[in-house]
């Protein structure tokens, strides 16, 4: 069974910096790749970050751009969100995503972490 | 500019079908996208992704009464036999270069 487990969530002032991990099990972590997707309050899914399977190509949604920067550990099955100078509007839940997996003809998946709260507040 | 557009909110009686759509913005009209379902106070769960000539591949255990269908830039998620636990917001999604964009959500309310 895939699990995608993401801890380091809190509390962090405005202009703080806070890293989230993301510890997946039940597939072969280094053959996939990954993405951030966040949740804020009442709100609609955002994407915010991409990472291929090798760590070498990544992308970044504009609102996190230059602040947020993403990484894995293959080697210990680990993904990994860290998060600078931190606003009121990157509170959120954040969730770690393995993207889209083709099993057959009729049957794909995608899997979604069960999610990390970050909280920016004075 | 890829933008998936979502109508706010759907509603259907228990046992009868809602059809969810959500439609590509133009340019990317051949977009392949996937729905996903988040219950109250749940995570998000992959139901399916639909590609353009209609034809769609389902997450593990998503049950039958799920689909997916197309019609040019409109992809659809049709929910047949509504029960409660269908009650939940749906998300469309799709991707460009590893970029990915997602609708604003349906709420499905079932009456």
């Amino acid at each position: 069974e895939v699990q995608l487990v993401e801890s380091g969530g809190g509390l962090v002032q405005p202009g703080g910096s806070l890293r989230l991990s993301c510890e997946g099990s039940g597939f072969i972590f280094s053959n996939y790749e990954m993405n951030w997707v966040r949740q804020a309050p009442g709100k609609g899914l955002e994407w915010i970050s991409y990472i291929s399977s090798s760590g070498t190509t990544k992308y970044y949604a504009d609102s996190v751009m230059g602040r947020f920067s993403v990484s894995r550990d293959n080697a210990r099955n680990s993904l990994s969100l860290q998060m600078s100078s931190l606003t009121t509007g990157d509170t959120g839940v954040y969730y770690c995503v393995r993207d889209l997996v083709f099993y057959s003809n009729t049957r794909t998946g995608m899997d979604w972490g069960q999610g990390a709260l970050v909280t920016v507040s004075s | 500019q890829l933008v998936l557009t979502q109508s706010p909110s759907a509603s259907a009686s228990r046992g009868a079908s809602v059809k969810l759509t959500c439609s590509l913005s133009s340019g990317h009209t051949t977009n392949a996208i996937a729905w996903h379902q988040q219950q109250p106070e749940r995570g998000p769960r992959y139901l399916m992704k639909v590609n353009s000539d209609g034809s769609h591949t389902k997450g593990d255990g998503i049950p039958d009464r799920f689909s997916g269908s197309s019609s040019g830039a409109e992809r659809y998620l049709t929910i047949s036999s509504l029960q409660s636990e269908d009650e939940a917001d749906y998300y469309c999604q799709t991707w460009v270069s590893g970029i990915w964009v997602f609708g604003g959500g349906t709420k499905v309310t079932v009456l």
